[in-house]
């Protein structure tokens, strides 16, 4: 069963804007990840965030977690055409090394 | 750095043949593989969890009989569906947990299945 669900489903910005995605799940977790997808291809790790933390930076990438509201957000900050992908994030409760996706968000960098 | 293989890429086969997909961990050792399956604009749906010298551990809902897993060595699981049917047709993706860092996971490029 899925575990996060991401909003928006679609994001379509202009090149050099922001481009924020939430992600909302259900159970206690260890961690949450996001991971990004290009179109017909496998999955790339972007950032994991733990649960004792509330916020970490990888270059562009900005990943906010409220335990407690049980939600994550990521953002991309001055995007590019080329951060057109689809977005996903996941949870990881220690169980089995299993990660549980949400359902992705579609963003769309115009040039 | 560690990467997944998966082979073929795309494979088109007739209603009722099987089809084998392998994932291969290059340059680590995986203990464990997964599984996934993907539709359209759709997320990741874990099919089953492959332990190598071991039975697989299916995801409830998931016909063991229909997917076959065999993880023979620590770089190899393979995926076989038997006897395919055109609602078979998706996309599979396999992925491996780093052996040091068991948290994130490293995925195969997928491999997209039609059935006629």
């Amino acid at each position: 069963s899925q575990q996060g669900e991401e909003d928006p489903q679609a994001l379509s910005i202009q090149e050099g804007e922001n481009a924020t995605m939430n992600c909302s799940y259900k159970t206690s977790i260890n961690n949450l990840q996001w991971y990004r997808q290009n179109s017909g291809r496998g999955l790339v790790h972007l950032i994991l965030i733990r649960s004792n933390e509330r916020e970490k930076h990888s270059g562009r990438l900005r990943v906010t977690l409220d335990t407690s509201k049980k939600s994550s957000s990521l953002l991309i900050t001055a995007s590019r055409a080329a951060d057109t992908a689809s977005y996903f994030c996941a949870t990881y409760t220690g169980a089995n090394s299993k990660l549980t996706f949400g359902k992705g968000i579609t963003l769309s960098v115009r040039p | 750095g560690a990467v997944v293989s998966q082979h073929p890429s795309r494979v088109i086969c007739k209603s009722g043949t099987s089809v084998k997909i392998e994932c291969r961990s290059l340059d680590f050792q995986a203990t464990t593989m997964f599984w996934y399956r993907q539709f359209p604009k759709k997320s990741l749906m874990l099919m089953a969890t492959s332990n190598e010298g071991s039975k697989a551990t299916y995801e409830q809902g998931v016909e063991k009989d229909k997917f076959l897993i065999n993880h023979a060595s620590l770089t190899l699981s393979t995926l076989t569906v038997t006897s395919a049917h055109p609602e078979d047709s998706s996309f599979y993706i396999c992925s491996a947990p780093r052996e040091a860092y068991q948290e994130t996971q490293y995925f195969g490029p997928g491999t997209r299945l039609l059935v006629l």
